[in-house]
């Protein structure tokens, strides 16, 4: 079994700053993924990054980040030069190489402020 | 056009109807999932299946049937709905490297 947690209900960064989102995980698996999805008013999920836990290289997506501590099992996202567009949930969420189940946190709302 | 989409995208129902949702992909993937969100919380796995002979419970799967009729096609059909059903649906597909690509969602509302 998987958990995901994420300890930030809320989030606020200014316009063009930087944020860090929080998700620390537990899972028995030695094989597995993790990713982070967007979910803006229009309910839709967007997947912002993924990331391989057999890779120690820190996955990028142009603005979006994140910082992989697979002994602390932790999987934070950073956003740079946040932008208004940014504002939505962000969930992290994970699952095993087996893919039976995708795993998700509770949920950030990140606001941005112009 | 959407790769997986979701109809209806809405729904009111009444206590005890049944109700079909339906859900399409054109990205080819054999792996398909219904999940369940409430408000302010993540996703929680309903169904999946592997394959058209291949249908697995998740972990909220009591009150819940799935049907797929094709590689492309996964329906999810509540046989007697509660209020305690409303919330948001979605359908998924998965690619050869674990990633999940999600349809718009289905609101639905029990009365």
């Amino acid at each position: 079994a998987q958990t995901v947690t994420q300890s930030q209900p809320e989030m606020s960064v200014q316009e063009a700053e930087t944020v860090t989102l929080s998700c620390t995980y537990d899972t028995s698996e030695s094989d597995y993924y993790l990713f982070w999805y967007k979910q803006p008013p229009s309910r839709q999920m967007i997947l912002v990054i993924r990331q391989e836990a057999y890779k120690q290289q820190n996955a990028t997506e142009n603005r979006f980040s994140v910082n992989f501590q697979k002994a602390a099992k932790s999987f934070s996202l950073k956003i740079s030069d946040s932008q208004l567009g940014d504002a939505a949930m962000y969930f992290c969420a994970c699952i095993n190489n087996a893919g039976n189940m995708l795993t998700f946190g509770g949920g950030t709302r990140l606001m941005v402020k112009p | 056009d959407a790769d997986v989409t979701q109809t209806p995208r809405n729904r009111i129902t009444k206590t005890g109807k049944r109700i079909m949702l339906e859900c399409s992909q054109t990205k080819g993937h054999d792996r398909m999932y219904w999940y369940r969100q409430d408000p302010g919380l993540g996703l929680r796995l309903i169904y999946y299946s592997f394959d058209v002979k291949d249908i697995n419970k998740g972990e909220i799967s009591d009150g819940y049937s799935v049907s797929r009729q094709a590689q492309a096609k996964f329906s999810l059909s509540l046989e007697s709905a509660i209020p305690n059903q409303t919330a948001l649906y979605f359908c998924a597909t998965r690619d050869r490297k674990e990633t999940q690509y999600f349809g718009p969602g289905t609101r639905l509302l029990v009365l």
